[in-house]
């Protein structure tokens, strides 16, 4: 396997199921994101993890909750969503944190909560 | 506030055509740095091009050009003699330090929709 992945590529769930996404790099990065991408709007910043330390946590309601055992991986547990949250999550990596550093995306998970 | 702003929605060219997206950003620091991303219609987003905020050379490679314009505060990319291949999603963004500087966050334009027919 070789840079990002996500699993699993597509997830329906009900809004009182718990599912969790998650993501792993091949790169050696260490640092880790997640973004949500709706229709029609900017892609929206969620999560940053660098060295398995969250240092940004964008206003993000509590059902997202996420979790970095180690700078490879990192998870996105869902719980109790609406259908508001419907939305492509991507999941992202860099070198370092630093605003320099490009990011590479993984091919994201097509949340759909009915 | 940082922003982005890539004002075409969509654009529809004929394959072998030039066609350039453009994109404005606002931002108060004086050091930044600048993205495109390609997200082709399999999802990921896949990384273009940086351009640091104190290097107005314009870049080629292939046929992707981009033009950043300090003066204007655009940072603008064409595409020469399209295919059908460059079909996606395009995003511009901009890089803002968050947390003293200590760490990176993008601030995405809404994207454009390039459509390159046969």
């Amino acid at each position: 396997e070789t840079g990002v992945t996500q699993t699993p590529r597509h997830l329906v769930m009900g809004m009182t199921n718990k599912k969790s996404l998650k993501c792993e790099q091949h790169l050696g990065h260490n640092a880790m994101y997640w973004y949500k991408q709706s229709a029609k709007k900017p892609l929206e910043l969620m999560f940053v993890y660098s060295l398995e330390e969250r240092v940004e946590n964008n206003s993000v309601p509590s059902r997202f909750s996420p979790e970095c055992p180690n700078s490879s991986h990192l998870f996105l547990h869902l719980h109790t969503l609406q259908p508001e949250d419907s939305a492509l999550y991507l999941c992202a990596s860099s070198l370092g944190t630093e605003p320099y550093n490009e990011q590479f995306f993984g091919p994201g998970t097509r949340l759909t909560v009915l | 506030a940082q922003k982005v702003t890539q004002a075409q929605t969509e654009i529809s060219v004929v394959e072998k055509e030039d066609v350039t997206l453009d994109c404005v950003y606002e931002t108060r620091d004086t050091t930044y740095y600048l993205f495109w991303y390609k997200q082709p219609p399999s999802g990921e987003l896949v990384f273009l091009i940086r351009r640091n905020s104190f290097d107005e050379q314009n870049e080629i490679s292939g046929r992707y050009s981009w033009n950043f314009q300090k003066s204007t505060s655009s940072f603008n990319f064409t595409i020469t003699a399209s295919q059908v291949v460059d079909s996606a999603v395009y995003f511009c963004a901009l890089s803002e330090a968050i947390d003293g500087g200590a760490t990176n966050k993008l601030i995405f334009g809404t994207g454009t929709l390039l459509a390159v027919q046969p």
